[in-house]
């Protein structure tokens, strides 16, 4: 177990629709990403965000967008979703600055279906 | 695009055997990390190694590491059917940056 939760576990959306992922880091960790793990493919990094702000983002459309509140929880928001979006989302959460830790903590991931 | 590679994909072997599986990058990197997954579920991290260190070991696991030829390894000894998993390399930029690329990993069976 590492601490970082994800809801909800499975999800089922038509397309078109829009979805919202969470997380919740592990306790005392300030960064997390977020991650697309199509089937039979490895993670595919999709946005990071550190204290609240985006700190790098992958190959993906605008409409993959994030949010990191205070507490160092996150949502994941797919607007506009097309059947490609069927995948594994993982957030993963690690600790930048001083006493950083740059092993990621991963999520047990929210498996998305689009039809 | 995925930064690792690794090989072979598909792996079968013995409980009790070795496993060795192998991971190629492309760009320098600052550390590279080697995840475990289990039947689609979350990553489990197994070890880091940093771009200046050659080997590491944490309980059955080696990992070494070639800069020169951007390449890892991955092995695990006497296996066990718990072992049977999923298993991607990730590559590390630089020191501020969290993002890791990933391979499209090895998946290895350990037959009873």
């Amino acid at each position: 177990e590492t601490g970082v939760t994800q809801s909800p576990t499975h999800l089922i959306k038509t397309r078109g629709q829009q979805v919202t992922l969470r997380c919740s880091s592990q306790s005392g960790h300030n960064t997390v990403s977020w991650y697309q793990q199509a089937l039979g493919q490895g993670p595919q990094f999709i946005f990071q965000y550190y204290r609240e702000e985006e700190n790098g983002r992958g190959n993906f459309p605008p409409r993959f967008s994030g949010l990191q509140f205070p507490n160092y929880s996150s949502e994941l928001n797919v607007n506009a979703l097309e059947l490609d979006d069927s995948a594994l989302y993982l957030c993963a959460s690690s600790l930048a600055g001083v006493s950083r830790v740059e092993t990621q903590y991963f999520g047990p991931g929210t498996r998305l279906l689009v039809l | 695009s995925q930064q690792g590679e690794e090989d072979p994909q598909a792996l079968s072997i013995q409980e009790g055997e070795n496993a060795t599986m192998n991971c190629s990058y492309k760009t320098s990197i600052n550390n590279l990390q080697w995840y475990r997954q289990n039947s689609g579920r979350g990553l489990v991290h197994l070890i880091l190694i940093r771009s200046n260190e050659r080997e590491k070991h944490s309980g059955r696991l080696r990992v070494t590491l070639d800069t020169s030829k951007k390449s890892s390894s991955l092995l695990i000894t006497a296996s066990r059917a718990a072992d049977t998993a999923s298993y991607f390399c990730a590559t590390a930029g630089h020191s501020n940056d969290y993002k890791l690329s990933f391979g499209a990993g090895t998946t290895v069976t350990v037959r009873a």
